[in-house]
């Protein structure tokens, strides 16, 4: 348990559903962050949230959507996904200076069928 | 963008210590070097970080050279449970909340 917990561990969805991802932490961090991480591939970020406010979208497509309704909770709002979306998705958080390094979550890992 | 340079793969024996390199030689001066490693399927781990000088803490020791282009990260006893990949990222707490980008790092494997 690292403090920053992810559901669900594991997601089968089809393309046509909607579903959610949630990550919370207790840490006291203000920063978050969602990363996706694909097969043989490096980690890729996504989203980053600083006091609720979304500071970087890294290019993701529009069937991604976040939502930060306060520092300790953030989401990932998934609709209309295709097969080469399934990945590790993976939620971090740090304090807002970012010093003294991330902490992650187990993560989601989301099959897409 | 890649800003640091890692071997692919290593392999170490159970209780011996572990050195693992990092090229990073655009760094800039606010930039810190940090250490994660991912165990398979998990998340990140952190393990260290430092800005010029070596530090110490209870996972690992960070070595920067003098003129910050390269760095080692040593496990000083390696043991099976440190089987993992481990990262080099350079990132500037102070630029876009230091925001971390991940490369392909370097997959250990201890052996008995």
């Amino acid at each position: 348990e690292t403090g920053v917990t992810q559901t669900p561990r594991h997601l089968v969805m089809g393309m046509t559903n909607k579903k959610s991802l949630k990550c919370e932490q207790h840490l006291g961090h203000n920063a978050m962050y969602w990363y996706k991480q694909s097969a043989k591939k490096p980690l890729e970020l996504m989203f980053v949230y600083n006091f609720k406010e979304q500071t970087e979208n890294n290019s993701v497509p529009s069937r991604f959507s976040p939502e930060c309704p306060n520092s300790s909770h953030l989401f990932l709002h998934l609709h209309t996904l295709q097969p080469e979306d399934s990945a590790l998705y993976l939620c971090a958080s740090s304090r807002t200076t970012g010093m003294g390094g991330y902490t992650f979550g187990s993560g989601t890992r989301l099959t897409v069928v | 963008d890649a800003k640091t340079t890692q071997p692919p793969s290593m392999d170490c024996a159970e209780g011996r210590a572990a050195n693992l390199p990092c090229n990073h030689s655009t760094i800039s001066g606010n930039e810190y070097v940090y250490w994660y490693r991912q165990i398979h399927s998990q998340g990140p781990q952190y393990i260290i970080h430092g800005l010029k000088n070596n530090e110490t803490n209870e996972m690992a020791s960070l070595i920067i050279t003098e003129d910050r282009k390269s760095s080692t990260l040593i496990l000083p006893h390696a043991t099976l449970r440190d089987t993992a990949v481990y990262y080099c990222i350079v990132s500037d707490p102070t630029d876009s909340w230091g925001k971390l980008q991940f490369g392909a790092g370097t997959q250990v494997v201890v052996t008995p």
